[in-house]
């Protein structure tokens, strides 16, 4: 299994520019998330999914879009980057037992720069 | 909304020191509580958790138990290694499974 996969590594684009984040798990996942970590604040969800067709915003969703295409893929959209959106980005996802808070499993992140 | 502050960092020990993380919530409700660790370069990897009161997390010689009554999720280790060094994230599990993480510390081993 190679778990939370994430495309690409790193990423640089100049203001205004737009690219898509690829995630996919291969766990059979009923949740899957998308954070962004900066220095001093943690991780801070972007937007999550928590069964396939179904997408709802997290803690700081503007300027993004997600597509939850399938069960396995959950994809990231910035449309027109800001240098505010520098930051390493991580998908994760889980099992989402009902009654149960499970952990959740984290890709290795896509670093991405914005000019 | 629900809320984690963990210890500021970072911190700096000796190897085989004593280790002491320390993280307070809150929250409605009963949370599930973990520490994830983030070694340089990877994602998150989930240390250890605990889902209902006075439960103790454990994995790789660290521990932590689920305080209510102070509402806390102290990390601790009795002799670090400097393998352990890494970045240390405590965090609280509300509605709808979302993670609300604390803002990090780092800890630095010394041989």
């Amino acid at each position: 299994n190679a778990g939370v996969t994430q495309t690409p590594k790193f990423q640089v684009l100049k203001t205004g520019q737009s690219m898509t984040l690829q995630c996919a798990q291969d766990m059979n996942h009923n949740s899957m998330y998308w954070y962004r970590q900066d220095p001093g604040m943690g991780l801070r969800l972007i937007y999550y999914s928590a069964s396939e067709g179904t997408t709802d915003k997290g803690e700081v969703p503007n300027g993004y879009n997600v597509s939850r295409l399938n069960k396995r893929e959950f994809s990231l959209r910035l449309e027109s980057a800001a240098p505010s959106q520098t930051s390493v980005y991580f998908c994760a996802s889980s099992p989402m037992t009902s009654g149960l808070r499970n952990e959740q499993f984290f890709g290795p992140g896509t670093r991405l720069t914005v000019l | 909304g629900d809320s984690v502050t963990q210890m500021e960092g970072p911190v700096t020990l000796s190897e085989e020191a004593f280790l002491t993380i320390n993280c307070t919530y809150t929250a409605t409700g009963y949370p599930s509580l973990f520490w994830y660790v983030q070694y340089p370069g990877e994602g998150l990897q989930l240390l250890l958790k605990a889902t209902k009161a006075d439960d103790k997390g454990s994995n790789k010689g660290f521990e932590a138990t689920y305080r209510k009554e102070t509402t806390s999720f102290h990390l601790e280790k009795g002799s670090v290694q400097v393998s352990d060094s890494a970045v240390y994230f405590c965090a609280v599990i509300q509605g709808a499974q979302k993670l609300v993480f604390g803002q990090g510390t780092r800890l630095t081993i010394n041989p």
